[in-house]
Order: C-alpha cells, then structure tokens, then sequence
C-alpha cells in the first residue's frame, strides 16, 4: 500500500546520543520534507528536499541534518540530542507537479 | 517571506452548529490553499483544499471560500459532529514545483455533544 512510513514510533533518549529518524515513501513522490511539531501545535518546516541530492533548511532553524541518496528516503539525523529537541517529527511528501502533501504517522522524541 | 495567520486558536461549539476558521496570507502570489486536520495523536490528513482560481469549494459539510483581493481564505463547517472535534490547520503554498507549505497556528474545534 502507498504510504509514508516513519520508524521509529516512540523514541526515549539520553542527552549527547547521536540519532537518526527514518522517513520512507512509497508513493513515487519526488519532494519530501520534515516537519517538528510540539503536541495540537504549529508545524514548524525544517528540511525539504526537492529529489536526490537535493536537500535545503525550512523556515524554523534546526540543529538536525538531513540526506537524500534515494528518491524514496529521507532521514533526519540528529548528532548529539539535546532536552529541547523534544518534540514530535513529522515526515511528508509530494508529488510531481503537485502541492498536496502527504504525511507519515510522525515520531515522538523525548531527550533525558 | 509567506506568513499565515489562522483565527481563532480555540473554538467550541455544540453539535449541530457551524464552525468557522479563518486565515489570512501575506504573499499575494500564493495560489494553492489547503486545509488538514489532525485528531489527537493521528498524523495531519488533507480535508479539502482550493486554487486561486476558484472562489468556492465545497464537499458535503466542509466548504472553504476565498478571497484573493483580501488574502483570507476560511473554513466552515456546518452540522457539527464530535468526530470533527481535531486541531484544524490552514496553509499557503506559492509554488506547485517546490510544494512548500506555509502552515497557519492551528485551531482547536471542539464540539459538545
């Protein structure tokens, strides 16, 4: 089934940890992008990515880095986790031409 | 750069009732409006959306009405349902090539029963 999948769900950490959030999309779509959201709030764009090799920072300023070496994945990694980036991230995309995005089921990170 | 503001952050009506939201856009270039909600701890889904080229859409009990001259655009909802009780989110896009979304605050509908 064409979806956007979002591992992991659930993510406790300890301050200092390197970590990477992974966005899959099997829906043939070229732009993708992260969103950070605390709980009912604002979306806050932090990355997107136009295709491969393409990847540019949104509008809310992030300590996180993104890569697009393939056209259906988007991680984000984070290289040293803080108690601020606490938050839930949320992945989209879409498609060619197109403005409707898509989005995955989000992970919610919490940083110790 | 694009800024969107949405109104009210809270909303509360009884069932039944109809529900309006508005947002207001600052780049006049923009020309694709979504509306997404998102039930608690669900991720955000497209309910309806409007190009700059239309003035109007509806779809069942959701219609959402545009405004280019003024830059607003607002959703209503008539016939209000608990199950429609969600955070609500506007947003503008300038271009189709990019997708990019600018989204507004939010606003919390909750319906009584």
């Amino acid at each position: 089934e064409a979806d956007i999948y979002q591992t992991p769900r659930y993510l406790v950490i300890g301050t200092g940890k390197k970590i990477t959030l992974e966005c899959s999309q099997t829906m043939g779509h070229d732009k993708m992008y992260w969103y950070q959201q605390d709980p009912g709030m604002e979306l806050h764009l932090i990355h997107y990515s136009y295709g491969v090799n393409s990847t540019e920072k949104g509008d809310l300023s992030s300590e996180s880095t993104v890569s697009r070496i393939r056209t259906e994945h988007f991680p984000l990694t984070l290289e040293s986790a803080r108690p601020s980036h606490t938050s839930q991230y949320l992945c989209a995309s879409s498609g060619i031409g197109a403005d409707i995005q898509y989005f995955g089921a989000g992970t919610r990170l919490s940083v110790l | 750069g694009e800024n969107v503001e949405q109104h009210p952050s809270t909303l509360s009506v009884q069932e039944g009732d109809s529900a309006v939201i508005k947002c207001t856009y600052s780049d006049s270039a923009s020309n694709y409006f979504p509306w997404y909600k998102q039930e608690l701890g669900k991720r955000p889904q497209l309910i309806i959306d409007i190009r700059s080229n239309v003035g109007e859409k509806k779809d069942q009990r959701i219609a959402v009405t545009l405004n280019k001259t003024a830059k607003h655009f607002s959703l209503h909802i008539t016939e209000t349902q608990p199950e429609d009780s969600a955070v609500y989110f506007c947003a503008a896009s300038i271009s189709s090539n990019t997708g990019k979304l600018i989204f507004g605050q939010g606003t919390t509908l909750q319906v009584k029963p």
